[in-house]
């Protein structure tokens, strides 16, 4: 069954340092996604993108978070300058362009911001 | 933002006995989606609605569409052990289908 990749699955890394996360999503998917998970939180919206370009995106991702598909196979999430309240789990996400349904996450990338 | 209320935040029940959560929404869904999530891993799609008044089962697992397509429930029957974790409903805003939502969660305990 095809998965989406996430890497690494734990991070840690000093506040006001700039870290990247990767994922490669599903070969024949369209749309990419990130979504945050505060411990013991629900699961938020980060941003959505599509045709090369971010379709939309939420109020938590501020100018410090960017993203890209540098190569058509990996899909990367950067924090630019992380501050302790950016210690989460993220994942990613990606579905055909079809349906809703068809979205498939990642396990997950762990980053903790000491 | 588009917001989802889902009840209860936590249950702790006995294994076998049955189980319902709800999702609700001010405003209208054209899908809702459960997932459950195991501790460290992501979101697994549980069951998919796409019609109000839909009615779906998956396993011991079943969930509906609600008529006025802002709530939708999920009852799990027979509970067992593995049943623990945390239960999202999902669903994209009305306003643009291309991105999706959670609720806050209902997080199952399941006592032996």
């Amino acid at each position: 069954e095809p998965e989406v990749t996430q890497t690494p699955s734990h991070q840690v890394t000093q506040m006001g340092q700039e870290v990247i996360l990767r994922c490669v999503p599903i070969s024949n998917h369209l749309y990419f996604y990130w979504y945050r998970q505060i411990l013991g939180q629900k699961v938020e919206f980060l941003v959505s993108f599509y045709n090369n370009e971010i379709s939309e995106k939420s109020e938590i991702f501020d100018d410090q978070f960017s993203v890209e598909r540098p190569d058509g196979s990996n899909f990367t999430l950067k924090i630019r300058s992380t501050k302790l309240e950016d210690s989460a789990m993220y994942f990613c996400a990606s579905r055909p362009g079809t349906e809703n349904y068809g979205y498939t996450f990642g396990s997950g990338t762990r980053l903790t911001v000491v | 933002g588009q917001q989802l209320n889902q009840s209860p935040q936590s249950m702790f029940i006995q294994e076998g006995e049955d189980v319902s959560m709800n999702c609700t929404s001010s405003s209208i869904f054209n899908t809702w989606l459960w997932y459950k999530q195991d501790p460290g891993e992501g979101p697994v799609l549980l069951i998919a609605l796409y019609k109000a008044g839909e009615l779906t089962s998956n396993g011991r697992l079943t969930a509906q569409f609600g008529i006025t397509r802002k709530d939708s429930f999920l009852n799990i029957s027979a509970s067992i052990p593995s049943d623990v974790g945390i239960y999202f409903c999902a669903g994209p805003p009305a306003y643009n289908n291309n991105d999706m939502r959670f609720g806050a969660g209902t997080r199952l305990t399941v006592k032996p």
